[in-house]
């Protein structure tokens, strides 16, 4: 049983470039939740998409968004990179089914993402 | 708004010594209490979790208790091992909600 998956491993981009990173669930998982993890810091909720639609949103700007698509893989976008925006990047996936009070995130081991 | 502290480390142990790493939250409501451990170059794993008042998490020999009276959730081994090492999150997620809301994390060495 695959766990949660992410591509690229690791990338570096330009200042002022575009984004965008990938993301597979764990089998069975139809929800996917997408944090940042500076270096040092705990991870930040960035956006969950279930359903193909954008749930619930962290404080994050409008440069930053997503993607769900029929087979509840995901994709999270970034435009107009800055140099801040260099973290790793996790997703994670939830069953809906299991009930508000058994959610469980498996998360992926992440995108290093680097600006420069 | 919700939030998460956590002790600050590193917390250096040697091999067989006991670890207590401190984490109290702020929440309304009643909130899930989860801790997640992320070993070097890896993504995170969850190591318990607990979703009601005096609820115990345990898993692999870490135990956890949901203390309401005192929001907090401390984190504890008996004895722990190099293996071990690695950096502990504490974290939370609200009601009916599994959004988690993370601490800055713990770094653990365990030296043999």
């Amino acid at each position: 049983d695959a766990g949660v998956t992410q591509s690229p491993t690791h990338l570096i981009k330009t200042r002022g470039q575009q984004v965008t990173l990938r993301c597979s669930p764990k089998s069975g998982h139809d929800t996917v939740s997408w944090y940042q993890q500076a270096l040092g810091q705990g991870p930040q909720f960035i956006f969950q998409y279930y359903e193909e639609e954008e749930r619930q949103r962290g404080n994050f700007p409008d440069r930053f968004s997503g993607h769900q698509f029929p087979n509840y893989s995901s994709e999270l976008n970034v435009n107009a990179l800055l140099l801040g925006d260099s973290a790793l990047y996790l997703c994670a996936s939830s069953p809906r089914w299991a009930g508000p009070t058994s959610y469980e995130q498996y998360f992926g081991p992440g995108t290093r993402l680097t600006v420069t | 708004g919700n939030s998460v502290t956590q002790m600050e480390g590193p917390v250096t142990l040697s091999e067989e010594a006991f670890l207590t790493i401190n984490c109290t939250y702020t929440a309304t409501g009643y909130p899930s209490l989860f801790w997640y451990v992320q070993y070097p170059g890896e993504g995170l794993q969850l190591l318990l979790k607990a979703t009601k008042a005096d609820d115990k998490g345990s898993n692999k020999g870490f135990e956890a208790t949901y203390r309401k009276e005192t929001t907090s959730f401390h984190l504890e081994k008996g004895s722990v091992q190099v293996s071990d090492s690695a950096v502990y999150f504490c974290a939370l997620s609200a009601y009916n909600t599994d959004k988690l809301i993370f601490g800055t994390g713990t770094r653990l060495q365990v030296f043999p």
